[in-house]
């Protein structure tokens, strides 16, 4: 049973440049979020997706937007990269719930380099 | 706001030693939750546990232990007789219950190093 995937793992772009990251999410689960780990720290939310809606979002801006497919799977877009966008940018999946209860399966990660 | 504080940047301990990572939460909500997750150094964040909010009962499961104190907003994991294994960086975090989905706030991690 497959678990979250995440492409591509590594990349590097400029500054300026627009940036796609895909996930899939495990197997039976049906919402998406999408956490920003810079180096050295925790992950911080950005945004999560539930039936192709997104649902919450963290403290970032515009630049950052999301996508969910009718198959569950997901697209996490940054425009106009800052070098500060530098990170690990991990995705994980869960059943909707509306608690804090679910636990997120994590995928591990695209690690993304802006020059 | 919710907070989480891991004050431990960085472990070492030498194999078969006990060690005890510290977490410390704030929060506003009566109900929320707490985890702990394990990264390894293939950046994947593993599960370890889950406590809600009412329960406050320690667990043990196998060499790893969690104890819980509302009174002092801790969530401290204890890992007995520490293998190289075990090196990783592991996060505290704290979730909340809402209507409209749910987000983890995470503590900055602590990195643990098992020598041999």
């Amino acid at each position: 049973d497959a678990g979250v995937t995440q492409s591509p793992t590594h990349l590097i772009k400029t500054r300026g440049q627009q940036v796609t990251l895909r996930c899939s999410p495990k197997s039976g689960h049906d919402t998406v979020s999408w956490y920003q780990q810079a180096l050295g720290q925790g992950p911080q939310f950005i945004f999560q997706y539930y039936e192709e809606e997104e649902r919450q979002r963290g403290n970032f801006p515009d630049r950052f937007s999301g996508h969910q497919f009718p198959n569950y799977s997901s697209e996490l877009n940054v425009n106009a990269l800052l070098l500060g966008d530098s990170a690990l940018y991990l995705c994980a999946s869960s059943l909707w719930r509306p608690s804090g209860a679910n636990v997120l399966t994590f995928g591990a990660g695209s690690r993304l380099t802006v020059l | 706001a919710q907070k989480v504080t891991q004050a431990q940047t960085e472990i070492s301990v030498v194999e078969k030693e006990d060690v005890t990572l510290d977490c410390v939460y704030e929060t506003r909500d009566t109900t929320y939750y707490l985890f702990w997750y394990k990264q390894p150094p293939s950046g994947e964040l593993v599960f370890l546990i889950r406590r809600n909010s009412f329960d406050e009962q320690n667990e043990i499961s196998g060499r790893y232990s969690w104890n819980f104190q509302k009174s002092t907003s801790s969530f401290n994991f204890t890992i007995t007789a520490s293998q190289v294994v075990d090196s990783a960086v592991y996060f505290c975090a704290l979730s909340e219950a809402n209507n409209y989905g749910q987000n983890f706030v995470f503590g900055p991690g602590t990195r643990l190093s098992v020598l041999p």
